[in-house]
Order: C-alpha cells, then structure tokens, then sequence
C-alpha cells in the first residue's frame, strides 16, 4: 500500500550508542523531513531534503546526521545518542516542501537511557 | 525564527459543546494548516488554508485564516468525542519547510 513507513516504533538504547531511524515512502514525494514532538514544544524540525542528495539543517540538527541517496528513503542518525534525545520521530513527506500538505508516518519512540 | 503559540494548551469539554482554538505568530505565513494527532499515531492534515480571510468547512469544523495570515482559528460545533486529540497549527513560510505550534490536547467528555 502506498504511504509512509516509520521503523522501529520503539527502541530502547543506552546513551554513547549509535542508533539509525528508518523511513520509507511509497508516493515519490520530492520532499521529506524529520521531526521530534515533546510535550510542551510541538513538533520542532530536525532536517529536511528536497531531493535525493540535497539535505538541509531544520531547528534543532545538532547530533544528528541524515542522508538521502534515494527519493524513496531517509534515515536519520543519532550518532552518539544523548538523553535530551530520548523523544518521539515523526517522518513526513510532501510533494513540493511548503506549498503541499504534508504526510506523517506513525513515528519512532526512542529511549535512551 | 518564527515562532506559533496555540491557546488553549488543554480543553475538556462535554460532549455537545462549542469550542474556538487559537493559532497565532507575529510572523506572516504563506498557507497554513490544521492537523490532528491521535496517541501513538502521526498527524493527519485537516484544512489548507490559503488566502487572508478565507474560511473553511469540514463538517462541524470551521476553520478560519486570519486577513493578515498571522493567525487562525478551528471553530468545532456540537463537539463529539471522536473529536478527541491534539491539534496542531502549521504555518508554511515562504521557503521549504513548516514550523509546528505546541497544539492544544482537546478532550470531549460523553
């Protein structure tokens, strides 16, 4: 079925650890982003890629790293996972960056102990 | 940075009631949109809104840009509890990418 796929829903890991979310989607949007919702701040941009290849630092990028080598994928890394990262990753996808809605995976909570 | 407050932060309401949530930014916004999140799930687009003043239905839902695309408003009548979640503004600003409002968790009591 088309849409957005998040993986894992849930991990667990220690602080020092490396850890990769995956997100997938089936529409061939141009653009993808990634996102983390805490209670009292909504939701705050990570990265965002306009295209394969083209990535960009959102509000709040430090510690992370993304890549997009296809249209289809866009995983985020936390390369040394911190506590203050322990959240909930949203993915989402749109056709044209601002000027189209966008669509969310299910999101990826992590722990990180 | 632009920056979008929503108010209230929490609302519970009994069922058939009418409630107004607030979305607002000193900051213009090319389009914005309303999204409504349910736990453990992603957010789900409502409306668009586009053009200063423009007003949209969805059913019960009445959502409102404001002239100067600062600011809106989601109008729900007769509130039911499947309108129970967290609802989210989003403001398009005129590059590529969204900044989020903290939402308001609404809770319609049966």
């Amino acid at each position: 079925d088309a849409g957005i796929t998040q993986s894992p829903r849930y991990k667990i890991t220690e602080t020092g650890r490396q850890v990769t979310l995956m997100c997938h989607q089936t529409w061939s949007h141009s653009y993808m982003f990634w996102y983390r919702q805490d209670l009292g701040h909504g939701l705050r941009l990570i990265y965002y890629s306009a295209a394969a290849d083209i990535t960009d630092k959102g509000e709040v990028p430090d510690g992370y790293v993304v890549s997009r080598s296809k249209t289809e994928n866009f995983p985020l890394t936390l390369e040394s996972a911190t506590r203050s990262q322990t959240s909930v990753y949203f993915c989402a996808s749109s056709e044209e960056g601002a000027k189209q809605p966008q669509h969310f995976g299910d999101g990826t909570r992590l722990s990180i102990l | 940075t632009q920056l979008l407050e929503q108010s209230p932060q929490f609302l519970s309401i009994q069922e058939g009631e009418n409630l107004t949530v607030y979305c607002n930014s000193s900051s213009v916004f090319s389009s914005l949109q309303w999204y409504r999140q349910e736990p453990g799930e992603g957010p789900v687009l409502l409306v668009t809104v586009v053009t200063g003043g423009e007003v949209k239905k969805l059913k019960r839902l009445t959502f409102q840009f404001g002239d100067a695309r600062k600011d809106s408003s989601l109008h729900i009548t007769a509130a039911q509890p499947g309108d129970t979640g967290l609802y989210l503004c989003a403001g398009a600003n005129y590059g590529q990418n969204f900044v989020f409002g903290p939402g308001t968790r609404l809770s319609v009591l049966p």
